[in-house]
């Protein structure tokens, strides 16, 4: 069974600095993708970034990469120069690759993150 | 905005009623998923539909149902409803959702459901 752990429940970070999102997986699969999502205060989900499991280089979306270590089973997210805007409960998530079947969602529970002015 | 539109935003009923929760995939999109948001459980998978046919499922009861309609748009129907199904239910669409480790769901705005 695939599960996601992230340790941080809340964290607090100064407008502007870089902040790092752990995540752990644990997955017996070869093949899989790493997700992370945003929600704001408002509720919805956003999509933020993705990882698949043979990718070579780390993903970047804008301000947001993924520090993806394979042998560790880290896929950590990091903000480089954080808004207020940023402030949000923060998902990872992960799926595996099937040939057929469902492409479900196993998501963590979540790291609140405060940006301070 | 994800381009996945779900109906109502807000819900408020009583226990033991019926209600419907609707969900219109993106564009182009042939895969819907319902998920369950809940303080105590988190976010777990319900169901997913990949154009019309049930794919598989997930921690859903037997008193809850989904469908997808030949327009793709979902259905997700919760009947005999409990307080503990109070929960924010979100729907999300991707392109086939056949495996590939690409296919990004999308979320819609979800509807809070509440119980009382």
């Amino acid at each position: 069974a695939q599960k996601i752990t992230q340790t941080q429940p809340g964290m607090f970070v100064q407008e502007k600095e870089a902040v790092t999102l752990d995540c752990t997986y644990d997955t017996s699969d070869p093949s899989y993708g790493l997700f992370w999502y945003k929600q704001p205060s408002s509720g919805e989900m956003i999509f933020l970034i993705y990882q698949g499991s043979y990718d070579q280089q780390n993903a970047t979306e804008g301000r947001y990469s993924l520090n993806f270590q394979k042998a560790r089973k880290s896929a950590n997210l990091v903000i480089s120069a954080s808004q207020l805007g940023d402030s949000a409960m923060y998902f990872c998530a992960m799926t595996r690759n099937r040939r057929e079947g469902a492409q479900k969602l196993v998501f963590g529970q979540g790291t609140r993150l405060t940006i301070n002015p | 905005d994800s381009g996945v539109t779900q109906t109502p935003k807000h819900l408020i009923t009583a226990t033991g009623q019926r209600v419907t929760l609707r969900c219109s995939p993106r564009s182009g999109d042939l895969s819907v998923y319902w998920y369950q948001q809940s303080l105590d459980q988190g976010l777990q998978f319900l169901i997913q539909y990949y154009n019309g046919e049930e794919r598989a499922k997930g921690n859903i009861l037997e008193r809850f149902s989904a469908q997808q309609f030949p327009d793709l748009h979902s259905e997700l129907n919760l009947s005999s409803l409990e307080l503990g199904d109070s929960a924010l239910y979100f729907c999300a669409s991707s392109v086939w959702g056949g495996g590939a480790l690409t296919d990004t769901q999308y979320f819609g705005p979800g509807t809070r459901l509440t119980v009382l």
